[in-house]
């Protein structure tokens, strides 16, 4: 079954410094999703990418954070100065053309901001 | 409270036995989606329902909607101990493209 592949599972990182977070969705998704799990918290939406344009952003997702597909496999979530409250589980997920329905979630990159 | 509430937060039944989770919400939904997640691993999708559906099934899976509450239920029929996981309903609000809204979840343990 195909998979979103995100990468990589676990990183570490300085407050301050800049992260890039991974992820190959499935080859024939047209949409394009990160979500975040702040430990014992709720999943929360940050972006939608469609077209090669934002479609939808939440409040979360401020001007330290950008979405980008370099090439026609992967999509990118960068945070530019990490801080302490970035740390989460970042998800990013994938969904079909026009016609609404579930969608495939990676499993997670685990980003620790010490 | 907030769009997609889950009750119980935590529920725990003996194999066999059939699991109901319930989901309420506060504003007009174009679709509702159930979501599992196991300790530390990614969401996997189970199940969606349309605004204009009352109810679906998917295996071992019942959910139903009924918009005038603005609620949903998921039941589990015939647990297993590999259902013992996370299950979370998300909403995709009338209006928006396709941002889910989750709710806090529910933790089911299935004892064997």
């Amino acid at each position: 079954e195909p998979e979103v592949t995100q990468t990589p599972s676990h990183q570490v990182t300085q407050m301050g410094q800049e992260v890039i977070l991974r992820c190959v969705p499935i080859s024939n998704h047209l949409y394009f999703y990160w979500y975040r799990q702040i430990l014992g918290q709720k999943v929360e939406f940050l972006v939608s990418f469609y077209n090669n344009e934002i479609s939808e952003k939440s409040e979360i997702f401020d001007d330290q954070f950008s979405v980008e597909r370099p090439d026609g496999s992967n999509f990118t979530l960068k945070i530019r100065s990490t801080k302490l409250e970035d740390s989460a589980m970042y998800f990013c997920a994938s969904s079909e053309g026009q016609k609404i329905y579930g969608y495939t979630f990676g499993s997670g990159t685990r980003l620790t901001v010490v | 409270s907030q769009q997609g509430e889950e009750d119980p937060q935590a529920l725990s039944i003996q194999e066999g036995e059939n699991a109901t989770m319930n989901c309420s919400y506060k504003t007009s939904i174009n679709n509702l989606q159930w979501y599992r997640q196991n300790s530390g691993r990614g969401l996997v999708h189970l199940i969606l329902i349309r605004s204009n559906e009352r109810e679906k099934h998917s295996g071992r899976l019942r959910v139903t909607l009924d918009t005038s509450k603005k609620s949903s239920s998921l039941l589990i029929t015939a647990s297993r101990a590999a259902d013992t996981a996370s299950y979370f309903c998300a909403t995709v609000l009338s209006g928006s493209a396709r941002q889910l809204t989750f709710g806090s979840g529910t933790q089911l343990t299935v004892l064997p």
